[in-house]
């Protein structure tokens, strides 16, 4: 059973605007939401953060969405850049977890 | 600057063999964590160690084990390599809490002829 889910697997943007990567999650009890990145032929990076005392989150281009009654987080980036073309992979944990819990992750290709 | 090192980034073995990947960080963290990334599955945990010479299973820990002797070597260990079992294999360090950051290593593709 997938507890965080990334419904599309690829995203294809144009450079200088907005990406828009959308995770959703089932479990209430996820308090702590990651985004991380990843590029071929290497690990993921983290990128951004949110906890569920928030809804929103900014980072430089980069800004984390949380609905907790959709239970539904999305990452913007602005504007898109073609480095910005990896693997986006959102994760959660939360209270009575003892582990992150990984979406299955999207593509994103930014386009000049 | 955290550095998550893996022994080997291609990896051939055949079915039956016992094969050794190890994970090395520098950072002095307590936590350590064993992935495999398959297309259409994200990151599967496979076993995660919160101290040395403790280890807990994630979720998919079936034809694995798992040492850490010290704490800055985590190893995973395929008893009996079996095809299904070729993957990408990455290993993560995290300092204390479960919340803090993970590091993750550049990732070991295994392919199990």
């Amino acid at each position: 059973d997938q507890q965080v889910k990334q419904n599309s697997p690829s995203l294809s943007v144009q450079e200088g605007r907005i990406s828009i990567l959308n995770c959703d999650y089932t479990n209430s009890m996820f308090d702590y939401f990651l985004w991380y990145k990843k590029y071929p032929a290497e690990g993921p990076t983290f990128l951004i953060s949110i906890s569920s005392i928030k809804d929103k989150n900014e980072d430089g281009r980069f800004t984390v969405f949380l609905n907790k009654s959709a239970k539904h987080l999305s990452l913007h980036i602005v504007p898109s850049q073609p480095g910005d073309s990896a693997v986006y992979f959102c994760a959660a944990i939360g209270v009575g977890t003892d582990k992150l819990i990984f979406g299955t992750g999207t593509r994103l290709q930014v386009f000049p | 600057d955290v550095k998550v090192t893996q022994s080997s980034r291609y990896l051939v073995k055949r079915t039956g063999e016992k094969v050794f990947l190890e994970c090395v960080q520098d950072m002095d963290h307590e936590n350590m964590f064993w992935y495999r990334q398959d297309p259409g599955l994200g990151l599967r945990l496979i076993y995660f160690s919160y101290d040395v010479k403790m280890k807990e299973k994630g979720d998919i820990p079936e034809g694995y084990s798992v040492s850490r002797e010290k704490k800055e070597r985590f190893s995973l260990i395929l008893e009996s390599a079996s095809t299904n079992q070729t993957s990408m294999y990455l290993c993560a360090s995290s300092l204390d809490s479960f919340t803090d950051t993970q590091y993750f290593g550049p990732g070991t593709r295994l392919t199990v002829l």
